[in-house]
């Protein structure tokens, strides 16, 4: 129940393409929804989040898609470029004080030129 | 956005010795401040929470004995690693929220590479 899946593993988009990243979670409880991004020996840097009042959040080219039903979410970057080239990880938790994130397990997206 | 640092960046230890992370948060107070370790191409695996003024919760199957952790004010958190062993070799990681706001936003530090020889 505490399980949250993401995929794909990897993904290699077209410099101005979108690349969609999928998240599937279990817990119901689960209400604050992030998504964040890192690149190699860096620390995570929160990219967007979500909350399941909504169904869809836009933040310049990132835009995060939130099924409630189907307990499921995405981001998508449009006009994806090179410098996107990251791991992107989902997380999922209960806004309550103390609570900690759960992730998934991260895609690598790459970005050609 | 607010800002979490962390020092030493990297450190290399010999095995047998004990290494000490700092997690701060710079312009924020954090109640709850969280310690995640990365492997290699995997994802973050939470270790343990920490909490002010009170003794950590450690997830299982994690050492609490051996990851000593140390959260003696609102902006300061220390993880130590005691009697390190090669396979302690790790990217660790530590992430805070700002108590003083409704906002549920985590922010991660830059992450500290352990390496003990």
């Amino acid at each position: 129940q505490q399980q949250v899946k993401q995929s794909p593993q990897s993904l290699i988009v077209q410099k101005g393409g979108i690349s969609i990243i999928n998240c599937a979670y279990e817990n119901t409880a689960f209400d604050y929804f992030p998504w964040y991004q890192q690149f190699p020996g860096k620390g995570p840097a929160l990219l967007i989040a979500i909350r399941p009042d909504v169904s869809e959040k836009k933040e310049g080219r990132f835009t995060i898609s939130f099924n409630k039903s189907a307990k499921q979410f995405s981001l998508h970057i449009m006009d994806s470029q090179p410098g996107d080239s990251a791991t992107y990880f989902c997380a999922a938790s209960k806004r309550q004080a103390g609570t900690a994130l759960i992730f998934g397990k991260g895609t690598t997206l790459s970005v050609s030129s | 956005g607010a800002v979490v640092s962390q020092h030493p960046s990297r450190v290399i230890c010999k095995s047998g010795t004990s290494v000490k992370i700092e997690c701060r948060s710079l312009d924020f107070q954090a109640t709850t401040m969280f310690w995640y370790r990365q492997f290699p191409k995997k994802s973050l695996m939470l270790m343990a929470t920490s909490n002010e003024g009170s003794k950590a919760t450690y997830e299982q199957g994690v050492e609490k004995d051996k990851f000593l952790i140390n959260h003696a004010s609102l902006t300061l958190s220390t993880l130590t690693v005691t009697s390190a062993h090669p396979e302690d070799s790790s990217f660790y990681i530590c992430s805070a929220r700002d108590s003083g706001t409704r906002s549920y936003e985590q922010y991660f530090g830059p992450g500290t590479r352990l390496t003990v020889t």
